[in-house]
């Protein structure tokens, strides 16, 4: 199965603009979907399809894709948006039924 | 607005068999959604289990796929996990969710399952 990676740490200056990547294979076929996690809480869906966000998120969370990369930008970093950060796809690898999660990225906001 | 919420029991045993259920609220698992079983390990990353439709169809993670069992209950509006011959390494987190075909919204609290004797 195809795997999807992530840098483990990222850190960002209150009001500054942070990109997160996900690289791997399927991200040629799929677009990546990304999800928030704060700790002790369940993940939250904050960025899906080619750059859509679902209700209630605010819009300095965008998404971007090229080649088999994926990128979560957050525009004017909020103390709140200290987070885990995963992002998700289905594999192209072999069965396009399976779903795979990059390892994580934890955002730091200075 | 769709809710989920996880049951069962938080201990099991090593070399038993964990069974979670996930209870949808708010709308019918017989809409065209996949359902979803995410797990994660204290400290790390989140790991796909395994998804069902309201037709019965699965998928498996391919490194779980000998020891996991997805079952829905569309009476019940609910879907269930087993996973069998467990282990210390299956101490995590599990998570259902709901997959809308292009990333998964909602999920539910989360239960912690710990393998001990």
């Amino acid at each position: 199965s195809s795997e999807l990676t992530q840098d483990p740490a990222v850190s960002v200056a209150l009001g500054q603009t942070v990109r997160i990547t996900c690289q791997g294979d399927s991200l040629r076929s799929y677009y990546a979907s990304w999800y928030q996690q704060k700790p002790g809480q369940a993940p939250v869906l904050v960025i899906y399809g080619k750059n859509n966000r679902p209700s209630g998120i605010p819009d300095r969370f965008s998404g971007s894709s090229s080649g088999n990369t994926a990128s979560l930008t957050i525009t004017g970093a909020q103390a709140e948006d200290e987070a885990d950060y995963y992002c998700n796809s289905r594999d192209s690898s072999g069965n396009p039924q399976e779903v795979v999660f990059g390892g994580g990225t934890k955002l730091t906001v200075l | 607005q769709v809710q989920l919420q996880e049951s069962g029991p938080g201990l099991v045993k090593p070399s038993g068999t964990l069974s979670l259920t996930c209870a949808v609220s708010g709308g019918s698992i017989s809409s065209s959604n996949w359902w979803s079983w995410v797990r994660q390990p204290p400290g790390k990353g989140l790991e796909w289990i395994g998804e069902i439709y309201h037709s019965g169809s699965t998928n498996y993670n391919p490194s779980l796929k000998s020891r996991v069992t997805i079952s829905v209950d569309k009476s019940k509006n609910q879907f269930s996990l087993k996973l069998s011959s467990v282990t210390a390494a299956d101490t995590a987190v599990y998570y259902c969710a709901r997959d809308k075909g292009f990333g998964f919204d909602p999920w539910g609290q989360g239960t912690l399952v710990t393998v001990s004797s």
